[in-house]
């Protein structure tokens, strides 16, 4: 079954308009989610890891957040550069190292 | 710190064919991870090293592939036999214990 689903699988701004992507899981027990950007042709790039519900981690117009059950990505203000292919992921209790991704929102910010 | 390095970028091969890759992880870091990406997919993990000690396979790893990291160095993915279902984006990363992965820009696979 699917452990993480992220929404919308695509999403199209204007510049300018916040918005958020979410990504949510079925697992219990989180051992760390991750947020990534992936540009097209290149490998993901890491933005965030937060371990626990009630947690934040901000970073330029990008702020992460995780509850019991999802993950929130807010891109406040979007500019054109922050098109990109937005990667959540987990890592599975048990004491596995490989984590697990979702499918990716792609972001399109229009000028 | 010059990031992840993949060798080569892209690899075109017939089917049947052998291929390898190759993968230059951070220095410091000891973990290595080979994940597998298809168009419109996220990574689908495959393998993951601690030093030299392969400890996590995927049921994806079938026994046509397999990979080495000697000397918990760099690390080389061997698909044997190709397939065209093997046609996709092979990534490597690395990390530190828990952390974030650092990612290479990985080796696009087309079998014909």
């Amino acid at each position: 079954e699917d452990q993480v689903t992220q929404s919308p699988e695509a999403l199209r701004l204007q510049e300018g308009e916040s918005s958020s992507l979410n990504c949510s899981y079925t697992v219990s027990g989180l051992r760390g989610l991750f947020w990534y950007r992936q540009d097209p042709g290149k490998g993901p790039e890491f933005l965030f890891t937060l371990y626990s519900a009630g947690e934040e981690k901000e970073k330029e117009r990008l702020k992460a957040t995780l509850t019991k059950k999802e993950s929130f990505l807010h891109i406040t203000a979007p500019k054109p550069e922050d098109s990109a292919t937005y990667l959540c992921a987990i890592r599975l209790p048990g004491g596995y190292q490989k984590v697990t991704f979702g499918t990716g929102t792609k972001l399109q910010v229009i000028p | 710190d010059t990031g992840v390095s993949q060798n080569p970028r892209h690899k075109i091969t017939k089917r049947g064919q052998n291929v390898t890759f190759r993968c230059d992880p951070i220095s410091e870091h000891n973990r290595l991870y080979w994940y597998r990406q298809t168009l419109g997919q996220g990574p689908e993990f495959l393998t993951y090293f601690q030093n030299e000690a392969q400890l996590e396979k995927s049921r994806l790893l079938s026994d046509r592939f397999s990979a080495e990291r000697p000397k918990g160095s760099f690390s080389t993915l061997e698909i044997q036999r190709t397939e065209q279902g093997d046609s996709a984006m092979y990534l490597c990363a690395s990390s530190p214990p828990d952390r974030g992965y650092t990612f290479g820009s990985g080796t696009r696979l087309t079998v014909v």
